[in-house]
């Protein structure tokens, strides 16, 4: 299947400073990707829309200028968590369809960032 | 609006008993199914996924779903259960797979945990 590669796959920051996740599309081009936040022992939370080359579609109560995201090409989307505080502590997941249709969504490895 | 409830957030089985696994949905078109695993601190994998046709669904590592229109229900079984299996599963649906940019909607999860 294809894949959709996740990094830093963990990240501990400061309060106050800012960390960039990237999601890449390895062998496919992704013109939309997705971006989670899991709460332990809690459901995917979809945070945002990811559309290459245009701006990103933010979930109600998500801030925008809090997470930016760039999709910059057709295999690379980001995620910058701005000016970090501990409750932003979580785990991000990403993922990326092929294609329309019934095509599943892939998924990256995730990203545990923990803010101290 | 779609939304997926799944039953119980924990199930315990013994290693070689049956696992049953509970998804209803709401959708207000006929939905796209889909079963996925999770890992501790890892992405999600695709386990099955039901889009038209056969309503009785193969997957990966044993697993099967039934799609049931008349119930809204995708519970997913395995006959057998493998220490292997202790993970975390989520039910998704989607309605709009003809976008590219259609969103999955999550269950909350179910935590199963296999005993020897």
């Amino acid at each position: 299947g294809a894949v959709v590669s996740q990094h830093p796959s963990r990240v501990i920051c400061k309060s106050g400073t800012s960390v960039k996740i990237e999601c890449r599309s390895l062998d496919f081009q992704a013109t939309t990707m997705f971006w989670y936040r899991q709460f332990p022992k809690q459901s995917l939370m979809l945070m945002a829309t990811s559309n290459e080359g245009s701006k990103a579609t933010y979930e109600q109560g998500v801030e925008k200028d809090k997470f930016l995201i760039n999709h910059a090409s057709l295999t690379l989307s980001t995620l910058t968590v701005t000016s970090a505080h501990p409750e932003d502590s979580s785990f991000y997941i990403c993922s990326a369809r092929v294609g329309g249709g019934a095509t599943e969504a892939f998924f990256g490895q995730g990203t545990r960032l923990t803010v101290v | 609006a779609q939304s997926v409830t799944q039953l119980g957030s924990h199930v315990s089985v013994s290693e070689g008993a049956l696992v049953l696994l509970r998804c209803n949905y709401s959708s207000s078109v006929p939905p796209y199914l889909f079963w996925y695993v999770q890992y501790p601190n890892q992405g999600l994998q695709l386990l099955l996924k039901y889009t038209t046709g056969a309503t009785l669904v193969k997957g990966i590592n044993g697993f099967e779903a039934e799609f049931k229109k008349s119930e809204t229900s995708f519970h997913l079984t395995k006959p057998s259960a493998h220490m292997s299996d202790a993970a975390e599963y989520f039910c998704a649906v989607s309605d709009n797979p003809a976008a590219a940019g259609n969103k999955l909607t999550f269950g909350g999860g179910t935590r199963v945990l296999v005993k020897p």
